[in-house]
């Protein structure tokens, strides 16, 4: 069965220092992983997803995300954090093989705290 | 262009009884499925449903029934609401391949007193 692993609940980082939410994923077949993240009393928005063959994925705000198959890992990251990017994240990852595809199964969320 | 709309946003429910909470999207997606939000526990898998009259259980389908009568609908039944059902409940749907993301309603706070 597909899993997802956010290690950390809370990552605290001063604003303009980089930033990184880890996260690792266990598939049977191929993974299809997605960042989400959540503001306060929102529903979830995607930031971004694993493309085959590109190891560092950008998506949206800023973010972009490094993709370790021998590691089974996708940790988030951007350069520069900003106060408003305070918010709860999730990895997620999709099972690429037979009738688990289609489901995404999520990890237990990391909140992200930027200090001013 | 509405999206996954959830209703309604807030519920209060005495234990025992029952609801069914809504959820419809208009993008054609084929995907369905809901989750419930808890401190610590992440985004759990209740239902899911991959068209019209297909469902399956996800990771926690105790205490929950759902039905796909059209691509549009995907309701989630609670027959007689427990303590432990007082969360946060989101609805999402996906249409192929399997790297396309889960699109979100905004979700359901219920409460089971």
């Amino acid at each position: 069965a597909q899993s997802v692993a956010q290690p950390e609940d809370q990552v605290n980082v001063a604003e303009g220092n980089p930033l990184t939410v880890k996260c690792t994923y266990s598939v049977s077949g191929n993974p299809y992983l997605f960042w989400y993240v959540q503001y306060p009393n929102r529903g979830l928005q995607f930031l971004l997803k694993y493309i085959t063959g590109d190891n560092l994925v950008k998506g949206s705000y800023g973010f972009e995300a490094e993709f370790n198959k021998s590691q089974t890992s996708f940790h988030l990251k951007k350069p520069s954090a900003l106060v408003s990017d305070s918010a709860l994240y999730f990895c997620a990852v999709r099972d690429g093989s037979g009738g688990a595809t289609n489901k995404l199964i999520f990890g237990t969320g990391t909140l992200l705290a930027v200090q001013p | 262009n509405a999206g996954v709309t959830q209703t309604p946003k807030f519920q209060v429910l005495k234990t025992g009884q029952s609801m069914t909470l809504q959820c419809a999207q208009d993008m054609n997606h084929e995907y369905m499925s809901w989750y419930r939000q808890d401190p610590g526990m992440g985004l759990r898998l209740i239902h899911y449903s991959v068209g019209a009259g297909i469902t399956d259980q996800g990771e926690v389908p105790n205490g929950y029934n759902v039905s796909r009568s059209t691509t549009e609908d995907f309701p989630l039944r609670l027959l007689s609401a427990a303590p432990s059902q007082t969360s946060v409940y989101f609805c999402a749907s996906y249409r192929g391949p399997p790297n396309s993301p889960l699109h979100f309603g905004n979700g359901t706070r219920l409460t089971v007193t």
